[in-house]
């Protein structure tokens, strides 16, 4: 069975842009996470999104929005970059809603914002 | 405020040594799930437990043992004989039943293996 993918794994980028990263969950998941982890600032909670809709948002200013598709994969953007996104953005998948399904995490993409 | 704390942000131990990673968390919810996860140098993290915050009986894995004590509210992770390839960042978390899904973590704690 594969893993949770991630897209690209290294992804470089100058203040201003914007970047999209990508997910797919594993089959059977209906549930995407994201998180950030930066140097230094640990794993942060970012977005929650099942069946479509996005279920729960960290404490992120709203350049940091995503979706998800009918196949359930997932994109994330961050608009307007600043060098403080630098970070490891790591995706997760779990099967249904509940709490306590265990969170299975892709590679990650690496953003360097330059 | 829920909370994590790994107070041990990097541990240093010989082969076959035991070693244990200390995990203290905080909640207000009665019912709430501990994770355990493992993130080696290729940077994925690698699922290693869930406990039930009804639950507390210890469990064992084989090297692998977690205690769980709501008295003190610890969730700490025992590795018996480590060995090289433990080494790696491992991660405590935690999910609250009124949070969908959001996993708060710990800092982590940074285990180096020496042969």
């Amino acid at each position: 069975e594969a893993g949770v993918t991630q897209s690209p794994t290294h992804l470089i980028k100058t203040r201003g842009q914007q970047a999209t990263l990508r997910c797919s969950p594993i089959s059977g998941h209906t549930s995407v996470y994201w998180y950030q982890q930066a140097l230094g600032l640990g794993l942060q909670f970012l977005l929650w999104y099942d069946e479509g809709e996005e279920r729960n948002r960290g404490n992120f200013p709203p350049r940091f929005s995503g979706r998800q598709f009918p196949n359930y994969s997932s994109e994330l953007n961050v608009n307007a970059l600043e060098l403080e996104d630098s970070a490891l953005y790591l995706c997760a998948s779990s099967y249904g809603t509940l709490s306590n399904q265990p969170q299975h995490f892709g590679d990650g993409t690496r953003l360097s914002i330059l | 405020a829920q909370k994590v704390t790994q107070a041990q942000t990097e541990i240093s131990v010989v082969e076959k040594e035991d070693v244990t990673l200390d995990c203290v968390y905080e909640t207000r919810d009665t019912t709430y799930y501990l994770f355990w996860y493992k993130q080696p140098p290729s940077g994925e993290l690698v699922f290693l437990i869930r406990r039930n915050s009804f639950d507390e009986q210890n469990e064992i894995s084989g090297r692998y043992s977690w205690n769980f004590q709501k008295s003190t509210s610890s969730f700490n992770f025992t590795i018996t004989a480590s060995q090289v390839v433990d080494s790696a960042v491992y991660f405590c978390a935690l999910s609250e039943d009124n949070q969908g899904g959001k996993l708060i973590f710990g800092q982590g704690t940074e285990l180096s293996v020496k042969p």
